[in-house]
C-alpha cells in the first residue's frame, strides 16, 4: 500500500528536550515536505526537500531542522523545543511532475 | 493581507444542496491550485486541482478559477452529511514547485 508514515503520532515532552519526528515514504517519490498546522493559520511549511541532501527552508523553518539522507526518509528534528511548537505535524510526499502531494497521518506535539 | 485567503465558516447547508466554497490568493503569478479535504483528526486528501481558468468537474466537485481576481472556489453539488469537513484551498506559487501555500480552511456542515 502506498502510504506515509510518521512516528510517533503523539508525543507530550518537555522545553528544551531534543526530539525527532520520523517520516517515511514507500512511493519513490522525490519531493517531500513538513508542514504545522495550527488553528487559524492553516497549513504552514516547515522545511522541503527536492531530492536526497537537498533540502531548503520553507516559511517557518525557526526552531527545526531536517535531512534527507536516503530518499524514502525525511526526519524533523527539534533540537530544544518550546511551547510555541506545540503543534500538529504532517509529513508530505510529491512524485516529480506530479500534482498530488500525500500527506502522513500527522503527529500531535505538546511541548509543557 | 494573508496569502490564501478563506472564510472559516462554518458553511451550513442542507442535505442534497450546493455548497460554495471560496478562496482568494494574493500572488498574480500563482500556477496552480488545489482543494483539499481534511476531517476531524485526519490528513488532507487532496479532491481537485486546476490550472487554467474555468471550471472543471469531476463528480459532484467543480472547481472555478478566475485568475483575473484571484479568485478559485470550489462547487459540492447534492451535498451529503459525508461531505461535511474542513475544506482547505492551496496555491502554488510562481518559486518553487514544491511549495503550497494553504489557506485556513473552511469548516462545512452538512445536515440531514
Amino acid at each position: 500500500e502506498a502510504q506515509v508514515t510518521q512516528n510517533p503520532r503523539y508525543l507530550i515532552t518537555v522545553t528544551g528536550k531534543k526530539l525527532t519526528v520520523t517520516c517515511s515514504q514507500n512511493m519513490n517519490h522525490e519531493y517531500m515536505s513538513w508542514y504545522r498546522q495550527d488553528p487559524g493559520l492553516g497549513l504552514r511549511q516547515i522545511y522541503y526537500s527536492m531530492n536526497v541532501e537537498v533540502t531548503d527552508k520553507g516559511d517557518v523553518p525557526e526552531g527545526y531542522k531536517v535531512s534527507r539522507k536516503e530518499k524514502r526518509n525525511f526526519p524533523l528534528i527539534l533540537e530544544s523545543p518550546s511551547p510555541n511548537q506545540t503543534s500538529l505535524y504532517f509529513c508530505a510526499s510529491l512524485q516529480r511532475g506530479g500534482y498530488e502531494q500525500y500527506f502522513g497521518p500527522g503527529t500531535r506535539l505538546t511541548v509543557t | 493581507q494573508k496569502e490564501v485567503e478563506q472564510n472559516s465558516g462554518p458553511l451550513s447547508v442542507p442535505e442534497g444542496a450546493i455548497a460554495s466554497l471560496n478562496c482568494t490568493y494574493s500572488d498574480r503569478g500563482s500556477q496552480s491550485f488545489f482543494w483539499y479535504r481534511q476531517y476531524s483528526g485526519k490528513s488532507p486528501e487532496l479532491i481537485m486541482f486546476i490550472y487554467s481558468n474555468g471550471d472543471k468537474e469531476d463528480g459532484r466537485f467543480t472547481a472555478q478559477l478566475n485568475k483575473a481576481s484571484q479568485y478559485v472556489s470550489l462547487l459540492i453539488r447534492d451535498s451529503q452529511p459525508s461531505d461535511s469537513a474542513t475544506y482547505l484551498c492551496a496555491v502554488n506559487p510562481l518559486k518553487g514547485y514544491n511549495k503550497l501555500i494553504f489557506g485556513a480552511g473552511t469548516r462545512l456542515a452538512v445536515h440531514p
